[in-house]
């Protein structure tokens, strides 16, 4: 499986700015995905990153609030934009390799908004 | 879009003895149902999955059914060991590999 890693693991931040995320992958990957998992809830998909298009983002989620770029087939970014206290949450993305349906996930990014 | 529904919340199981835990989904295009287990402050790990064309898949202790005409499948862990305690989710996706989650059994073994 590839080896995935997310900066930063974790982040307090003041109510109002903005965070970015990493993701990078050891190897190319044919999907890469972003997952919301608030505190002691289950994971939620905010959008599959396309590279060198635009993000496919699911009901609820728009680009405004959660910029996602990724400009190659091992590397993805996302944006926390405006946030408020409700966006503290874990933040994970993950990807999908090869030709099979298999998932595997980053270590997450622990967001806490103030 | 798919709902996937999973049974129970919680799960206490003496060691040694079994773990079963259910998930329904609503798409019935929906055909890859892999199972997560996280552990505390850690990442969702696959401990297995089936895809649509296979009814029963074993990995040691842990097998997973799938009943395509109901829409239901479910984890069976055997000899439950204190190790086996985590938070398990259920998935569900369809040819587009976006995954819809359960919403997780907790579950503990008790030594």
């Amino acid at each position: 499986s590839a080896v995935i890693s997310q900066k930063p693991s974790r982040d307090i931040c003041q109510r109002g700015t903005s965070l970015t995320i990493q993701c990078q992958v050891d190897s190319q990957v044919t999907m890469m995905f972003w997952y919301r998992q608030q505190p002691g809830q289950s994971l939620t998909l905010i959008a599959t990153a396309n590279q060198g298009s635009e993000a496919t983002y699911e009901s609820g989620f728009v680009i405004d609030k959660f910029p996602i770029s990724r400009p190659n087939l091992t590397f993805s970014t996302l944006t926390v934009s405006n946030m408020s206290p409700e966006d503290s949450s874990i933040y994970l993305c993950s990807v999908r390799t090869g030709a099979t349906d298999t998932q595997y996930f980053g270590p997450g990014t622990r967001l806490t908004v103030l | 879009g798919e709902n996937v529904e999973q049974h129970p919340s919680t799960l206490s199981v003496q060691e040694g003895d079994s773990a079963v835990i259910k998930c329904t989904y609503s798409d019935s295009a929906s055909n890859y149902f892999p199972w997560y287990k996280q552990e505390l402050g850690k990442r969702p790990q696959l401990i297995i999955d089936i895809r649509s064309n296979v009814g029963e898949k074993k990995d040691q202790r842990i097998a997973v059914t799938l009943n395509k005409t109901a829409k239901h499948f479910s984890l069976h862990i055997t000899e439950t060991q204190p190790e086996d305690s985590a938070v398990y989710f259920c998935a569900a996706s369809t040819r587009d590999y976006k995954l819809s989650f359960g919403a997780g059994t907790t579950v503990t073994v008790r030594a």
